[in-house]
């Protein structure tokens, strides 16, 4: 079954960076868009970025939009997260997010267990 | 970036009762527009994509309806397990955003 395991979260200084892996398992990796979605502490989802099956293409949400950078390696099935300039406001439990489809997705049917960046001094 | 409005943000119910939670586009989105599940301490789960089409396993007390703006998740006899916070969330347009939640509460 499909596997996605986050790894990188912690406590880091605001301004720094910090780097998030995600390892995919269980399923034909380069065939499916890939995202990241973020949760504070007690408060809702929020979106963060998105990644096409191919690497090619990539959108952010305008919070993290020059700060954050998306990547994949489809020969590895890892998914990254770089995040430069860490703010307070970045504290959140990350999620590794797969699409619902290969094609035209409309919804995340697969997500990660989370881990948690603290951005605090 | 389209913006998505649940009410209510909290219900309290009971079991057997019939739960109906709303989400609202700021623009129209077709019917792409799903809803999740999630439990304390856990990631979210997908219930519903594309308005009305549920997931498999999910049982079928949970079903969906609308098009355009206007959305809606239905419980029809609301067990203990499904006490959580449900979230909505638009996939018509990048940035995806994500309803504020709606928590479904013990009477």
């Amino acid at each position: 079954q499909v596997q996605l395991v986050e790894s990188g979260g912690g406590v880091v200084q605001p301004g720094r960076s910090l780097r998030l892996s995600c390892a995919a398992s269980g399923f034909t990796f380069s065939s499916y868009g890939m995202q990241w979605v973020r949760q504070a502490p007690g408060k809702g989802l929020d979106w963060v970025a998105v990644i096409s099956h191919d690497g090619k293409v990539t959108y952010y949400s305008d919070s993290v939009k020059g700060r954050f950078t998306i990547s994949r390696d489809n020969s590895k099935n890892t998914l990254d997260l770089q995040m430069n300039s860490l703010r307070a406001e970045d504290t959140a439990v990350y999620y590794c997010a797969k699409e619902s489809k290969a094609r035209r997705a409309t919804a995340i049917d697969s997500w990660g267990q989370g881990t948690l960046v603290t951005v605090s001094s | 970036d389209i913006q998505m409005t649940q009410s209510p943000s909290s219900v309290s119910a009971s079991v057997g009762d019939r739960v109906t939670i709303t989400c609202r586009a700021s623009q129209g989105i077709s019917r792409w527009l799903a809803w999740y599940q999630q439990k304390p301490g856990k990631a979210p789960k997908l219930l519903m994509s594309d308005a009305s089409s549920l997931q498999s396993g999910v049982p079928s007390r949970f079903s969906g309806s609308g098009s355009g703006t206007d959305f809606a998740l239905t419980i029809s006899s609301l067990q203990p397990e499904d006490f959580a916070t449900y979230y909505c969330q638009q996939a018509n347009s990048f940035p995806w955003t994500f309803g504020q939640g709606t928590k479904v509460e013990i009477k």
